[in-house]
């Protein structure tokens, strides 16, 4: 298994500014994704964090609004940009050893924007 | 596209009642399927799996579920709840050999003393 952490765990946000997440692992792992779980809603997959290379994002998400980095195989981050009220969510880091295996989820960041 | 189906949003029940909360997916191809649990404040925490072999799959805390292929379902199951698993339970699922995996909705659990 894997332990995350994610940083910071909650924050609020003026509407235009930026805020960016940190997702630490414990341990190597072959692969990072960050979802979004929106206020009594599942859990939505922004995009693959790739190590060395551009993520890869789902329908719906950009890289200008949702500009991701892995810099190594335990870090990665996310940020959110030029925020409005309608990102306020909570943001979470899973990580998992290979293609298809379970995902390790941190505690996630509860942003609110203002 | 894959989807992930939860039909009871709510549950509400007594301690030592007996539970199943039922997940259907879509997807015709081989796939790995996952229940996670989410205490109240605690993050996401994966309960048990289905990669293959035998169907019928023991998680922690007393948590089984069943691979039915040709319903297509993942239905969890608990002889008897306790107060202590008050929770969000989501299904997930992923098609073998891809990294991308798809929730259900959530089921929101209260058990009673």
């Amino acid at each position: 298994s894997a332990v995350i952490s994610q940083k910071p765990s909650r924050d609020i946000c003026q509407r235009g500014t930026s805020l960016t997440i940190q997702c630490q692992v414990d341990s190597q792992v072959t692969m990072m994704f960050w979802y979004r779980q929106q206020p009594g809603q599942s859990l939505t997959l922004i995009a693959t964090a790739n190590q060395g290379s551009e993520a890869t994002y789902e329908s719906g998400f950009v890289i200008d609004k949702f500009p991701i980095s892995r810099p190594n195989l335990t870090f990665s981050t996310l940020t959110v940009s030029n925020m409005s009220p309608e990102d306020s969510s909570i943001y979470l880091c899973s990580a998992s050893t290979g293609v298809g295996y379970e995902q390790y989820f941190g505690p996630g960041t509860r942003l609110t924007v203002t | 596209a894959q989807s992930v189906s939860q039909h009871n949003h709510h549950v509400i029940l007594s301690e030592a009642a007996s539970l199943e909360l039922g997940c259907n997916y879509s997807y015709g191809g081989t796939v790995n399927l996952f229940w996670y649990v989410q205490y109240p404040g605690q993050h996401l925490q994966l309960l048990l799996k289905y990669f293959s072999g035998d169907p019928l799959v023991k998680g922690i805390k007393g948590f089984e579920a069943e691979f039915i292929k040709s319903k297509f379902s993942f239905n969890l199951r608990k002889p008897s709840v306790q107060w202590s698993d008050t929770a969000e339970y989501f299904c997930a699922v992923n098609a073998r050999n891809t990294d991308k995996l798809i929730f259900g909705t959530g089921t929101r659990l209260q058990v009673f003393p």
